[in-house]
């Protein structure tokens, strides 16, 4: 299956600094990637959606500002926080769209997870 | 009301048992219907994908899409602790695929 890798997998930083979330579509070209972000014991919360060469859209409530979002190549997306929060903690997943595979359908990463001290 | 309702559970069954999981809908647009596992501190990973109603089946997972009752399963036979984890379902409109999740359910699967 199509596999989807992030880097870093956790990361700690001060509060005031910015912090850059990498994924990768390993094994295809994803014109789609999605970034979520998950408190613990909830759902996955969508913030944007990414196209390869264009800009994000950023869904209702996420300040595009803060969440800075790079979709640069077809196998690349970087989120960056910036000025991270201790409110900004968090685990960060991203996923891409598969659309040359069997399944067309969203295939996620292992997920980030950010702690703002 | 959520668009995609779902039992946050837990669910506690022994070794061995069949597992039901189900989630509803209310908007007769979705298509697409997908089950999603996620353990602990880690990305989900696709199990299941459907397009529009009828069974589906994989190993010990069988999923079920009925668009009459805005109703979704999957059912797992002979149940592992391994498959203790929380299990999602998303569902999608059309070819955008932006995925509408229901909330989660947390599974035991006590040895």
């Amino acid at each position: 299956g199509a596999v989807v890798s992030q880097h870093p997998s956790w990361v700690i930083c001060k509060s005031g600094t910015s912090v850059k979330i990498e994924c990768r579509s390993l094994d295809f070209q994803a014109t789609t990637m999605f970034w979520y972000r998950q408190f613990p014991k909830q759902s996955l919360m969508l913030m944007a959606t990414s196209n390869e060469g264009s800009k994000a859209t950023y869904e209702q409530g996420v300040e595009k500002d803060k969440f800075l979002i790079n979709h640069a190549s077809l196998t690349l997306s970087t989120l960056t926080v910036t000025s991270a929060h201790p409110e900004d903690s968090s685990f960060y997943i991203c996923s891409a769209r598969d659309p040359g595979g069997q399944e067309d359908t969203q295939y996620f990463g292992p997920g980030t997870r950010l702690t703002v001290l | 009301q959520k668009e995609v309702e779902q039992d946050p559970g837990p669910l506690s069954v022994p070794e061995g048992a069949i597992v039901s999981l189900n989630c509803t809908y209310s908007n007769s647009a979705f298509q697409y219907f997908m089950w999603y596992r996620q353990y602990s501190r880690k990305g989900p990973e696709l199990l299941m994908y459907t397009y529009s109603s009828g069974n589906k089946e994989d190993g010990r997972f069988t999923a079920q899409v009925d668009k009459s009752s805005k109703y979704i399963s999957l059912f797992i036979r002979d149940s592992q602790p391994s498959d203790s984890a929380t299990y999602l379902c998303a569902m999608a409109k059309d070819s955008n695929y932006q995925l509408i999740w229901g909330a989660g359910t947390k599974l035991i699967i006590k040895p």
